[in-house]
């Protein structure tokens, strides 16, 4: 199956400044890469999500980039503010028969009021 | 609230133990999922079901025993579990198996004592 790797684990910035973090991927077939967010004691969420036929997507301060080649994706959140804080989590879609969701270890980011 | 429900919250249960897990869908969605949650792990995913056929068990060890009476129910069965089954149990559900968002419940949190 598919092997997602996600960096780094935990990720604290000033309020305002940007966060970027980064997931590979090992199945060169893989053509879904969600974004979750999970709030402490609370569910994952998604929050944006990128197919593999474009290169980059944005929705206001989060945005994610797909490098096909390198089998690598990343989230970019600009602007952060101290809601932002949570674990993230990237997932690729696994290509063998139902196309399920491996998920990454996830990054804990804190923003610093 | 994104519609998938998940009870109960908590459960403490003794290795001897037998208990369900229960996890309900209002979204229309054709497919749904348990994954397992731990400490500095990524998303564990433990069983998929797409029009109530089981389609993906993920070398899940035989004390966890899935049923999914329709599309909209899904359960999972526990019976004498160790105390590393400890976790967040969240279960899932997407309109198909493939390459969509997947909503996830508040998941139930297990300790094995």
């Amino acid at each position: 199956g598919e092997n997602v790797e996600q960096h780094p684990s935990t990720l604290s910035v000033q309020e305002g400044d940007s966060a970027v973090i980064k997931c590979t991927y090992s199945d060169s077939a893989s053509n879904y890469f969600p974004w979750y967010k999970q709030e402490l004691g609370k569910r994952p969420q998604l929050i944006i999500d990128i197919r593999s036929n474009v290169g980059e997507k944005k929705d206001q301060r989060i945005a994610v980039t797909l490098n096909k080649t390198a089998k690598h994706f990343s989230l970019h959140i600009t602007e952060t503010q101290p809601e932002d804080s949570a674990v993230y989590f990237c997932a690729a879609s696994d290509q063998t028969g139902a196309n399920n969701l491996f998920f990454g270890t996830g990054t804990r980011l804190t923003v610093i009021p | 609230e994104t519609g998938v429900t998940q009870t109960p919250r908590h459960l403490v249960m003794g290795m001897t133990n037998k208990k369900s897990l229960k996890c309900e869908q209002h979204l229309g969605h054709n497919a749904m999922y348990w994954y397992k949650q731990s400490a500095k792990k990524p998303l564990e995913l433990m069983f998929v079901y797409n029009f109530k056929e089981q389609t993906e068990n993920n070398s899940v060890p035989s004390r966890f025993s899935p049923e999914c009476p329709n599309s909209s129910h899904l359960f999972l069965h526990l019976h004498t579990l160790q105390p590393e089954d400890s976790a967040l149990y969240l279960c899932a559900s997407s309109q198909e198996t493939w390459a969509t968002e997947a909503f996830f419940g508040q998941g139930t949190r297990l300790t094995v004592v």
